[in-house]
């Protein structure tokens, strides 16, 4: 099954600056690489995905990019915000063709004012 | 559209007891999947259902079960609770499987004591 590794796992930045959270994956068959935001309290929220026939998804401030070669994705958080501040998860499928994922350990990320 | 429940969203059990907890997808997905979230061991995967079927299952011992029903409602069953089986127990719903994508809901808080 896949192994996904996550860093950092703290993340602390001032307010109006980005942010940037990495994790690789150790099965070169993975095609599709989510990316969960967790409020306190609440359930992992979906923010941002990306498949591998893509090298780059943005939406917003929120920006996704894929090394397929270095079996790395990593995700950008531009002009962050106090409402920024969570943990964050990566994951990859456990396998190919099915619905379990595999998750990355978390960064939680602090927005400094 | 409403997101996905789950209830109860607290529950206090003892050693030994058994639990049952429920998860009502997003209305028209059809896939449930259930993970188990603790601070030592972060997300990890229980099992998947579609179509009442039980297509996946992680590394977790026997005493972890669970069903799904013809609405695509699915509930997981804990037998002889351990201390170790505290945790917030997660339910994702997508609308068929092989990595469609995955959302959340908020979670049952589970405390054995």
């Amino acid at each position: 099954g896949e192994n996904v590794e996550q860093h950092p796992s703290t993340l602390s930045v001032q307010e109006g600056d980005s942010a940037v959270i990495k994790c690789t994956y150790s099965d070169s068959a993975s095609n599709y690489f989510p990316w969960y935001k967790q409020e306190l309290g609440k359930g992992p929220q979906l923010i941002i995905d990306i498949r591998s026939n893509v090298g780059e998804k943005k939406d917003q401030r929120i920006a996704v990019t894929l090394n397929k070669t270095a079996k790395h994705f990593s995700l950008h958080i531009t002009e962050t915000q106090p409402e920024d501040s969570a943990v964050y998860f990566c994951a990859a499928p456990i396998w190919g063709g099915a619905d379990g994922l595999t998750f990355g350990k978390g960064t939680h990320l602090i927005i400094q004012p | 559209k409403a997101g996905v429940t789950q209830t109860p969203r607290y529950l206090i059990k003892t050693r030994g007891q058994q639990v049952t907890l429920s998860c009502s997808p997003i209305s028209g997905h059809r896939s449930v999947s259930w993970y188990q979230q603790t601070p030592g061991q972060g997300l990890q995967f229980l099992f998947e259902y579609f179509s009442e079927t039980q297509r996946n299952k992680g590394n977790f011992p026997g005493r972890f079960s669970g069903r799904q029903f013809s609405n695509s409602r699915s509930e997981m069953n804990v037998s002889t609770l351990e201390l170790g089986d505290s945790a917030l127990y997660l339910c994702a719903s997508s609308l068929v499987p092989s990595q469609e994508t995955q959302y959340f809901g908020p979670g049952t808080r589970l405390l054995v004591l």
